[in-house]
């Protein structure tokens, strides 16, 4: 059974469309993420629920929205694709939030905006 | 804020050889530490990770390593590299708070025949 599953694994879409990655964790988890990370590797965190709640939005434009219609779940919708929107898109997921909780990775979506 | 940096974002080794991936980490708070493995074309898999407990910290694949809070370093070690070893590796902190993890910006590993 996949722990963190992502859907689609790649897409590949034009400038200017509105694309949707969804997320699902199987382990009973409190907390996910989303994560994007660049051609170089740097991998950095746009947001984290908690229970469905909202607890971190870096500073990530208003064209990037997540949405989690329970704990097991979270989606991330994007507006106005842009080129500089290519990149993997990582979700994961914790037991709880911050400390000690190690973060379970999904495969990742690799987002190809044209 | 926390920071962590990774010394050489490219590492070459022998098959065989010592492994070594340097991480040195910027708190003001008692941090967690934890050491990611990413394989080609894969999500990160936890290898290890410190929560304060034992310093010396081993993990899968015999990965282990040494928080030394008077170096603020958390550098990960392999006794004998193996093909499979070959992979992109990422320190990263955070503390009890709500805090982001933070990442460094990756060691790649490549291990020779």
């Amino acid at each position: 059974d996949t722990a963190v599953s992502q859907t689609p694994k790649y897409l590949v879409t034009q400038m200017g469309n509105d694309k949707s990655i969804k997320c699902e964790q199987n382990l009973g988890h409190d907390t996910m993420y989303w994560y994007k990370q660049d051609s170089k590797k740097f991998l950095k965190i746009m947001f984290s629920y908690n229970n469905k709640e909202l607890i971190i939005n870096e500073t990530v434009p208003n064209r990037f929205s997540p949405k989690s219609p329970d704990k097991a779940h979270l989606n991330l919708h994007i507006n106005s694709l842009e080129l500089g929107d290519s990149a993997v898109y990582f979700c994961a997921s914790s037991l709880r939030q911050g400390g000690p909780y190690e973060q379970y990775f999904g495969p990742g979506t690799r987002l190809t905006v044209t | 804020a926390q920071s962590v940096t990774q010394l050489g974002s490219h590492v070459s080794v022998s098959e065989g050889a010592l492994v070594l991936l340097r991480c040195n980490y910027s708190s003001s708070v008692p941090p967690y530490l934890f050491w990611y493995v990413q394989y080609p074309n894969q999500g990160l898999q936890l290898l290890l990770k410190y929560t304060s407990a034992a310093t010396l910290v081993k993990g899968i694949n015999g990965f282990e390593a040494e928080f030394k809070k008077s170096e603020t370093s958390f550098h990960l070690t392999k006794p004998s590299a193996h093909m499979s070893d070959a992979a992109e590796y990422f320190c990263a902190v955070t503390d009890s708070g709500n805090t982001p993890l933070v990442f460094g910006k990756g060691t790649r590993l490549s291990v020779i025949a």
